[in-house]
């Protein structure tokens, strides 16, 4: 039973455009989510967090926005960029407690 | 500052050998993890410790025993390796349980 479900396996964008992956989520407690990313042969490194009390997250070409009621969250890139292509983690956390991660969305941004 | 190590990068056991996997972290972390990736399935959580002397279960930690041998570093031991072990292992560290969680470059294993 996958508590953090990344629907979309694969996403293609050309660069300058924007990308926007997708997360559900089915934990209503749920409160602090991240989003990682990940190339090949490396360890996942930390993008972009939220938390349940806001709506929306800017950090430069990176927004990730949260809507609770529908238990969903995006990630934006804006522009994006061929150095993007990569695979990208939605993960959540209910408060106090470890991450659960989900299966991963695999980017690629053509040039 | 090397963040977090893994060794070895790479190793293939047979069926029923057993091997160690290593996890150091240079970053003072109380909390360190050691998940497992398989394709379609994202990151799942084999074991993790929360805190120096402290241990717990994950989602699949079936086959798996672990060590936190002190605060920087923690230990993942499979007894009797399984075909149904291969995979990639990632070992990560936080400040504090949730916190953002850093993680190391992976051992891939085969298990034939």
């Amino acid at each position: 039973d996958q508590q953090v479900k990344q629907n979309s396996p694969s996403l293609s964008v050309q660069e300058g455009r924007i990308s926007i992956l997708n997360c559900d989520y089915t934990n209503s407690m749920f409160d602090y989510f991240l989003w990682y990313k990940k190339y090949p042969a490396e360890g996942p490194t930390f993008l972009i967090s939220i938390s349940s009390i806001k709506d929306k997250n800017e950090d430069g070409r990176f927004t990730v926005f949260l809507n609770k009621s529908a238990k969903h969250l995006s990630l934006h890139i804006v522009p994006s960029q061929p150095g993007d292509s990569a695979v990208y983690f939605c993960a959540a956390s209910p408060y106090g407690n470890k991450l659960v991660f989900g299966a991963g969305t695999i980017l690629r941004v053509k040039s | 500052n090397a963040g977090v190590t893994q060794t070895p990068k790479f190793q293939v056991l047979k069926t029923g050998q057993s091997m160690t996997l290593q996890c150091a972290q240079d970053m003072n972390h109380n909390s360190m993890y050691w998940y497992r990736q398989d394709p379609g399935m994202g990151l799942r959580l084999i074991y993790y410790s929360a805190s120096e002397g402290t241990t717990d279960k994950g989602e699949v930690p079936n086959g798996y025993n672990v060590s936190r041998l002190n605060k920087r570093e923690f230990s993942l031991r499979l007894e009797s390796a399984a075909p149904s072990q291969t995979s990639v292992y990632f070992c990560a560290s936080s400040e504090v349980r949730r916190d953002t969680q850093y993680f190391g470059p992976g051992t891939r294993l085969t298990v034939l």
